[in-house]
């Protein structure tokens, strides 16, 4: 397993502004996700983290929008930007540790746009 | 396209009496089934998950599911259900490749547990 922690754990921002959510792992993990799980609604892939490299975006998810950094094996950053309303969401960090075959999810990062 | 289905968003049952989540999955080859727990303000557990061979698979909890490829469904039960499992499940199959990335997640099933 892993011990993933998210930061903030919540925020209220407004609108046109734009929020940075940190993921640490305390293991290496040889893969990282972000998904989003709107209110009521289940869990939506936006994309996989990258080391180094230019993060994987699902459909429906851009980079101006999201953008995605993770400058190494423990640590990803996803950027929420100019917020509007619909972005309040739950945002979650999830991780596959080196030799595992399943993911390990943060406890998110519960999101209001006013 | 894959998709995963979970025709019952609210279920109750009592306290102490059996329960069954269905899951129904689409996926085109053989697939990596997951079910998840969250509970209130927590994020989500794994509670087991189906690659292969054994088609009745144990997880955590006192919870297992049993994998029918002839009915693409991937049902959770637990004999004997406790308060303390009052909480949203959400079924899941891995569409990437390895199987275990690029999870698609269903709508998900809200339980509550009367004592």
């Amino acid at each position: 397993s892993a011990v993933i922690s998210q930061k903030p754990s919540r925020d209220i921002c407004q609108r046109g502004t734009s929020l940075t959510i940190q993921c640490q792992v305390d293991s290496q993990v040889t893969m990282m996700f972000w998904y989003r799980q709107q209110p009521g609604q289940s869990l939506t892939l936006i994309a996989t983290a990258n080391q180094g490299s230019e993060a994987t975006y699902e459909s429906g998810f851009v980079i101006d929008k999201f953008p995605i950094s993770r400058p190494n094996l423990t640590f990803s950053t996803l950027t929420v930007s100019n917020m509007s309303p619909e972005d309040s969401s739950i945002y979650l960090c999830s991780v596959v540790v080196a030799g595992g075959n399943e993911q390990f999810f943060g406890p998110g990062t519960r999101l209001t746009v006013l | 396209a894959q998709s995963v289905t979970q025709p019952d968003i609210h279920i109750t049952v009592s306290e102490g009496a059996s329960l069954e989540l269905r899951c129904n999955y689409s996926y085109g080859a053989t697939p990596y089934l997951f079910w998840y727990v969250q509970s209130p303000g927590q994020g989500l557990q794994l509670l087991l998950k189906y690659f292969s061979g054994d088609t009745l698979v144990q997880g955590i909890k006192g919870f297992e599911a049993e994998f029918k490829r002839s009915q693409s469904s991937f049902n959770l039960r637990k004999p004997s259900v406790h308060w303390s499992d009052a909480a949203e499940y959400f079924c899941a199959v891995g569409a990437g490749s390895g199987g275990y990335n690029k999870l698609i997640f269903g709508a998900g099933t809200r339980l509550a547990v009367h004592p």
